[in-house]
This record gives structure tokens, sequence and C-alpha cells, in this order.
């Protein structure tokens, strides 16, 4: 089946340690994206990628780090240096079109806790 | 700037009652994008609809339907005859045409959806 794949949907982090989220998808889109949902709030966005070997920081990338070496994969690493890192995590994919324009559809999520 | 008000936090609702999520937006684009997604306490975003700026055509899914209207800066969001499963929190979201920034999402900060049976 076609879609976004995240992996772990749980995942506890100790003080001080990085950590990595996985997002792959098989769309075969050209964009992907994180973003970060705290409880009761919308959507940010921490780092997008429109073209492999690319990527921008988002509203709040500080503390993050990404890379995209394969069209397919683009995973997001919470540094130590995050000082919130609790949060549930989305990563994201679309293909832009002047027709659809940035139609984004999402992964199933991770949650990430720090203990 | 480009910004998406949701003004309703939380509603709730009786099965089968009628009920509409509001959603403002503001931007300076010409051309954009409006969207609709649920997301369920499963947690994953749903897409549910797209409007092109340029198409101010409401539109009607089942028991979804949408009004998009311009001069209001509005994309208001009805779902009739609710039913429990439809409980959810939906978001709305703004996205300029593709290219840089302006090409990614802004999020409202979604109305959650109670519907008692």
């Amino acid at each position: 089946d076609g879609g976004i794949t995240q992996s772990p949907k749980y995942l506890f982090r100790k003080e001080g340690q990085n950590v990595t989220l996985s997002c792959e998808q098989n769309l075969n889109h050209d964009a992907m994206y994180w973003y970060r949902q705290d409880p009761g709030q919308g959507l940010r966005l921490i780092y997008y990628s429109q073209i492999v070997n690319d990527f921008q920081k988002g509203d709040i990338a500080e503390g993050y780090s990404v890379s995209r070496e394969k069209k397919e994969s683009f995973p997001l690493t919470v540094t130590s240096a995050q000082k919130n890192p609790t949060a549930f995590y989305l990563c994201a994919s679309s293909i832009k079109s002047r027709v659809s324009g940035n139609t984004i559809y999402f992964g199933e999520g991770s949650w990430l806790t720090v203990v | 700037a480009q910004k998406v008000t949701q003004a309703q936090t939380e509603i709730s609702v009786v099965e089968k009652e009628d009920v509409t999520l509001d959603c403002v937006y503001e931007t300076r684009d010409t051309t954009y994008y409006l969207f609709w997604y649920k997301q369920p306490p499963s947690g994953e975003l749903v897409f549910l609809i797209r409007r092109n700026s340029f198409d101010e055509q409401n539109e009607i899914s089942g028991r979804y339907s949408w009004n998009f209207q311009k001069s209001t800066s509005s994309f208001n969001f009805t779902i009739t005859a609710s039913q429990v499963v439809d409980s959810a929190v939906y978001f709305c979201a703004l996205s300029g045409l593709y290219g840089g920034s302006q090409g990614n999402l802004i999020f409202g900060k979604g109305t959650k959806l109670s519907v008692k049976p």
C-alpha cells in the first residue's frame, strides 16, 4: 500500500540523549515535512525538504536536525539541545502543482516523551 | 503574513445534530489553497478537502459540506446529521502557491468536536 510510515510510534528519551524518528514514503512525493504538535495546539513546522539533498528550517528548527539523502526518507533527529522535546511528531509529504496546490499527506505520527 | 483562525476551541453536540466549524484566514497571496484535516484520537491527520482560491464553488461530500467565501475570508465546514465517529479534532489550513515556504501549510489551532450518542 502507498503511504507514509513513521517509526517508532512511541519513544522514550532520557535527558541529554539524541533520538531519531524515521519517516519513509512510497508515494513518489518530492517534498517532505516534519511537524510538531503539542497538546491542544495546532501543528508547527520544524523542517521541510523540497528535493533530495536539500532542506530548509521551518518555524521551530532549533534543537532538531534532518537529512534527505533519498527521496523516500526524511529522518528527524531530536537533539539534546531541544529543551522541551515531549510532543507528538508528524511526518508528511506532498506533490506540488498549480492545480492541486500543495496537498500534504501525513503519517500516523510518533509520540516522544522525555523521562 | 498568513494566518488561520479557528475561534471554536471545542464543540459538543448530540448525535444527528448538524454542526458547523468555522475557519477564517488571512493572506496577501492572490493564489492560495485552503484545506480541512481530521485528526481522530489515533493521531493521524486525515485529508478531507482542498479548495483553490480561484474556485469559490461550495462542495458537498456525503454528510460533509464546505462553504468558501472570499468576501469574508472564510472556509466553513458543516457536518450534517453528526455521528459519534465524527468525534475528532478538525484543522483548517492555508498554503500559498508552490515554491519556498509559501507552499507550506499554515494551520489553525483546531476545533475539538465531541459527538455524544
